[in-house]
């Protein structure tokens, strides 16, 4: 199958501090990635989608400012993290499907991402 | 899309046969079952997916009831690296603007 990766693999970062994820679909073009957050034994929560060139559809609940989305081409989203704190601590996980392949998508191995 | 129902936990024999139910009773004519797993600390991996009829591939294979209302995914022979927890999801297939809303799945622990 398609591969999908992240990176960084895992990141511990200060309380108030940026935080970015990155997303690449090495073999194929990404039409639309999307981005889930998973707290310790709990399921994948969606917290945006993002088709390339224009801005992420952010689902309810979840912070545009805070969780900031950029997908400026058709192998790259970032999902940055600004002015992180304790309760961001989570494993973030992108996800990418293409329209021309028409498949399902294909995850990332999420990051890790510890606030100290 | 349409809600499932998963068993919290399942236990396994290694080299048995691992079925794995869903279901999902609320499923529309247009919607497809998938089947994601999720080994600990990774991200989810795709195993199958259909729509009316039965479907099999390398890692699984996928039983659909007549009516749709239900499914079994079935692992033949279970490893320990089969350990993971299994996610059944109804969606719409085609597009790449259907997201996919995860429920709590089922922990499938294979037992040496």
């Amino acid at each position: 199958g398609a591969v999908v990766s992240q990176h960084p693999s895992w990141v511990i970062c200060k309380s108030g501090t940026s935080v970015k994820i990155e997303c690449r679909s090495l073999d194929f073009q990404a039409t639309t990635m999307f981005w889930y957050r998973q707290f310790p034994k709990q399921s994948l929560m969606l917290m945006a989608t993002s088709n390339e060139g224009s801005k992420a559809t952010y689902e309810q609940g979840v912070e545009k400012d805070k969780f900031l989305i950029n997908h400026a081409s058709l192998t790259l989203s970032t999902l940055t993290v600004t002015s992180a704190h304790p309760e961001d601590s989570s494993f973030y996980i992108c996800s990418a499907t293409s329209d021309s392949l028409n498949t399902e998508a294909f995850f990332g191995q999420g990051t890790r991402l510890t606030v100290v | 899309d349409a809600k499932t129902t998963q068993p919290p936990s399942m236990d396994c024999a290694e080299g048995r046969a691992a079925n794995l139910p869903c279901n999902h009773s609320t499923i529309s004519g247009n919607e497809y079952v998938y089947w994601y797993r999720q080994i600990h600390s990774q991200g989810p991996q795709y195993i199958i997916h259909g729509l009316k009829n039965n479907e099999t591939n390398e890692m699984a294979s996928l039983i659909i009831t007549e009516d749709r209302k239900s499914s079994t995914l079935i692992l033949p022979h279970a490893t320990l690296r089969d350990t993971a927890v299994y996610y059944c999801i109804v969606r719409n297939s085609g597009g790449s603007n259907y997201k996919l809303t995860f429920g709590k799945g089922t922990l499938l622990t294979v037992n040496p």
